[in-house]
């Protein structure tokens, strides 16, 4: 397996644009994980999906962010409209929805907004 | 919710001496402890991790160390080579799934 497989690498868009990151996870793994990821905060929990519905959105900083997971399969974080503060490399994750096992991660998607 | 910590968030050691990574945490219901280490421009990987019920686990070069009583863990690295620089991130479980809670990482560095 290719591990878990985000795209763009890399994104630079104005401030105002609508962004979209995506994210193939591993297949056979039924948990995915978005993670945001600065000097500041460290690594930050967005959202996590169990068998494609989210369970925990808690983390998502506003309603400027959304994330889904039409299948198991493909998973997207959009953010609309995007704001210099949003500059961040964002992870997405996936694993098996059993009680404390491993998070594989993807290479990430470093965003700037300008 | 749970709060990881931790300490020191830089530290160099010289090729061949042991480094150590301490981490607390506040939640008590947390039963499960991964380290994951980052290198630059790459997602974090697990490295190796433990669970509530053993107080130490060893693979190779790196273990781990858990005092629940006390709420914190650490990770060690003996004989360190220059491809141990990295950064590492221990993280936490959260009550009831699998998600974690981490720390903000320490930077090692391995002077050759």
């Amino acid at each position: 397996d290719a591990g878990v497989i985000q795209s763009p690498r890399h994104e630079v868009t104005e401030m105002g644009q609508e962004v979209t990151l995506r994210c193939k996870p591993i297949s056979g793994h039924n948990s995915l994980f978005w993670y945001r990821q600065t000097m500041m905060r460290g690594l930050e929990l967005l959202i996590y999906f169990n068998n494609n519905v989210p369970i925990d959105d808690s983390g998502m900083p506003e309603d400027r962010f959304s994330a889904k997971m039409p299948n198991a399969s493909f998973s997207t974080l959009k953010i609309q409209p995007s704001e210099p503060r949003d500059s961040a490399v964002y992870f997405c994750a996936s694993g098996w929805d059993t009680m404390n096992t491993e998070a594989f991660f993807g290479q990430g998607t470093r965003l700037t907004v300008v | 919710g749970e709060n990881v910590e931790q300490h020191p968030s830089t530290l160099s050691v010289q090729e061949g001496d042991s480094a150590v990574i301490k981490c607390t945490y506040s939640d008590s219901a947390s039963n499960y402890f991964p380290w994951y280490k980052q290198e630059l421009g790459k997602g974090p990987q697990l490295i190796i991790d433990i669970r509530s019920n053993v107080g130490e686990k060893k693979d190779q070069r790196i273990a781990v160390t858990l005092n629940k009583t006390a709420k914190h863990f650490s990770l060690h690295i003996t004989e360190t080579q220059p491809e141990d620089s990295a950064v590492y991130f221990c993280a936490a479980s959260l009550g009831g799934n699998n998600r974690l809670a981490f720390g903000k990482g320490n930077q090692v560095v391995v002077i050759p």
